[in-house]
């Protein structure tokens, strides 16, 4: 099983929609989250953290169940400009361990 | 603040070539590390270094070598270039003890043929 592993996508929506990735982690001795936001050919940007049960900003909302070893992201009224792709990350040894990514296309 | 810088930003190396990738940052980050990125791989740790005079593996560290003399520097060593390390490289520094707020650099893309 990989340490961190995500939702193939890519997911396709339409504006306005509201999205949700999942994110699944090995390592229970993890205690908090990252999800990062790479856009096309650029470096990846942090997008929001999540600890214990979870986080919110704006319309990005992140949650962690530790139960299940997984996080998940949701993104609601998804506007054109979310387009992109989502990384699920999380630390290990001091050492940050990133899943392969989903990608996410709004479309008009 | 530049925040960190990579050089070059593309490169076409011929097998068993040899070269060193230059990242730098101006934001006194003890933390910083290499990745590399492959389609649909994500990024994988491949070296990195929790201050001046210390470094670690990370996942993939065959084929490369790295160095920490500054705080600022820590450049990327390709020994012998070979068409699997055809990759975009990252460079990521960060605060401390704190890996959430990583800073990366705009990536070099190499091309090894």
């Amino acid at each position: 099983r990989k340490e961190v592993e995500q939702d193939p996508g890519p997911f396709n929506v339409p504006e306005g929609a509201t999205v949700a990735f999942n994110c699944t982690y090995s390592n229970s001795a993890s205690q908090s989250f990252f999800w990062y936001r790479q856009d096309c050919r650029k470096e990846p940007k942090l997008l929001m953290s999540v600890y214990s049960s979870g986080n919110e900003d704006g319309r990005f909302t992140a949650q962690l169940n530790r139960a299940s070893q997984y996080i998940s992201l949701l993104i609601r009224d998804s506007k054109l400009s979310d387009s992109a792709t989502y990384l699920c990350v999380a630390p290990q040894g001091g050492k940050l361990i990133f899943g392969q990514g989903t990608e996410l296309s709004v479309k008009p | 603040n530049a925040g960190v810088t990579q050089t070059p930003k593309f490169q076409v190396l011929k097998t068993g070539q040899s070269m060193t990738l230059q990242c730098a940052q101006d934001m006194n980050h003890e933390y910083m590390s290499w990745y590399r990125q492959d389609p649909g791989m994500g990024l994988r740790l491949i070296h990195y270094s929790v201050g001046a005079g210390i470094t670690d593996q990370g996942e993939v560290p065959n084929g490369y070598n790295v160095s920490r003399s500054t705080t600022e520097d820590f450049p990327l060593r390709l020994l012998s270039a070979a068409p699997s390390q055809t990759s975009v490289y990252f460079c990521a520094s960060s605060v401390g003890q704190n890996q959430e707020t990583q800073y990366f650099g705009p990536g070099t893309r190499l091309l090894v043929l």
